[in-house]
């Protein structure tokens, strides 16, 4: 049973035009991560909420925004897609104590025309 | 600030025979853990295997052990009996213990094509 769950798995958005990537999860987890992958690079962490508290990591660009509205929902927000955006990107959460895996969806690929 | 080096980018080995996977990584932190995930073509990344720093002895589950050398910072994966599916990107991961959301630093990858 999937436990991590990105919609869609498949994303074809406009140049500029807002686009929002989504994640749930079934594991009750406190943590919650958005990563980016380029083709055949290793995943960039982008933020995560560890329960309601935001962290942003001090590389990722303003047009990346994020919503957790609850436990299981984690949001990833482009306000203004460019070509450099295109990419897959990863969900996963993690329970929050040292040493537990993280757990990741099958994460959403981007493509921006 | 940790970073993990992968230098082999691709990897092939036939059906049953053995394959290592090279890791090095640099910290100034003491304890910390090493993880090993694995990404097959089109599916999520999994765990594959885990290493507690502060444990000498090496990380086993089944066909896949590691190699950890703390003191030259090196943790390589060894997969025994290879399978057609070990075929996916295999990706070194650091965690320290010095911040709060448990974050994975990732190493480039490295893929892995296992040959009938």
């Amino acid at each position: 049973d999937a436990m991590v769950i990105q919609n869609p798995r498949y994303q074809v958005t406009q140049f500029g035009k807002p686009v929002t990537l989504s994640c749930s999860q079934t594991l009750n987890h406190n943590v919650m991560y958005w990563y980016q992958q380029k083709s055949s690079q290793a995943p960039k962490l982008l933020f995560h909420y560890y329960d309601k508290d935001f962290n942003n990591e001090a590389d990722t660009p303003d047009n990346f925004q994020s919503r957790r509205p609850n436990t299981s929902f984690c949001f990833l927000d482009i306000r203004s897609p460019g070509l450099g955006d295109a990419a897959m990107y990863l969900c996963a959460t993690s329970v929050g104590h040292l040493d537990t895996e993280a757990f990741f969806g099958q994460g959403t690929r981007l493509t921006v025309v | 600030a940790q970073t993990v080096t992968q230098s082999q980018p691709e990897m092939s080995v036939q059906e049953a025979e053995t394959v290592t996977l090279s890791c090095t990584y640099d910290t100034s932190e003491s304890n910390y853990y090493l993880f090993w995930y694995k990404q097959p073509p089109s599916r999520q990344m999994i765990l594959v295997i885990r290493q507690e720093a502060y444990k000498q002895q090496n990380a086993t589950e089944n066909r896949f052990s590691v190699n950890f050398q703390k003191a030259a910072k090196s943790f390589s994966l060894k997969i025994s009996d290879s399978q057609l599916g070990d075929t996916a990107m295999y990706f070194c991961a650091f965690m320290g213990t010095n911040n709060a959301g448990n974050m994975l630093t990732f190493g480039g990858g490295t893929r892995l094509m296992v040959k009938p």
